[in-house]
């Protein structure tokens, strides 16, 4: 199956800093990558829809200056939270998929811990 | 899109079989069901898919019934292994999980 390849897995900062978050698709060009946000005990959140080459389409609630979405090319899309603060702290996860493609691929998360 | 609804919990002993069942009233005509296993702290990771009548892959198998509201996932002799949270999901494809949303899912715990 297609193999989509998120980096890093987890990740400590400082309050204030920025931080940001890889989404590859390995062996697919992916025309559309989703961002969720996870935390314990709940479910998947989803954040935001990328499409490559357009900007991205955020969900109600979600401050699109404070989660920067750049989906630049088929194979990769970045989020880069700024100004994290430890509210920010969370499971984050990005999936991908195409067009003709029977479902989603996911990235194995990365956990952020903001301190 | 059409929400679903499932049990938020279920416990089950190794070695029996286990059904899953999703709510998703307000399917639409071109939307597909589609349920995906998580382990703590790991994305998502696809299980099976259906339209309509009876999927099965080597894994599970998902039963559709004809007026298509609702799905069961069924997962045959589980192991420890098993041990997930497991959501239904609907939507149309290709190409159009423009936006998916995760339900709460349901943690299934095999005790030994």
């Amino acid at each position: 199956g297609a193999v989509v390849s998120q980096h890093p897995s987890w990740v400590i900062c400082k309050s204030g800093t920025s931080v940001k978050i890889e989404c590859r698709s390995l062996d697919f060009q992916a025309t559309t990558m989703f961002w969720y946000r996870q935390f314990p005990k709940q479910s998947l959140m989803l954040m935001a829809t990328s499409n490559e080459g357009s900007k991205a389409t955020y969900e109600q609630g979600v401050e699109k200056d404070k989660f920067l979405i750049n989906h630049a090319s088929l194979t990769l899309s970045t989020l880069t939270v700024t100004s994290a603060h430890p509210e920010d702290s969370s499971f984050y996860i990005c999936s991908a998929t195409r067009q003709g493609y029977e479902k989603l691929f996911f990235g194995s998360g990365t956990q952020l811990s903001v301190l | 899109l059409a929400k679903t609804t499932q049990p938020i919990s279920m416990d089950s002993y190794e070695g029996q079989e286990v059904n899953i069942t999703c709510s998703h009233n307000n399917i639409a005509t071109n939307d597909y069901i589609t349920w995906y296993q998580q382990f703590p702290s790991q994305g998502p990771r696809f299980i099976i898919q259906g339209y309509k009548t009876k999927v099965t892959n080597e894994v599970a198998s998902l039963f559709i019934p004809a007026d298509r509201k609702s799905s069961t996932l069924s997962l045959p002799r589980v192991s420890l292994s098993d041990t997930a949270v497991y959501y239904c999901l609907v939507g149309d494809k290709p190409g159009g999980y423009q936006k998916v949303t995760f339900g709460t899912g349901t943690k299934l715990q095999v005790i030994p």
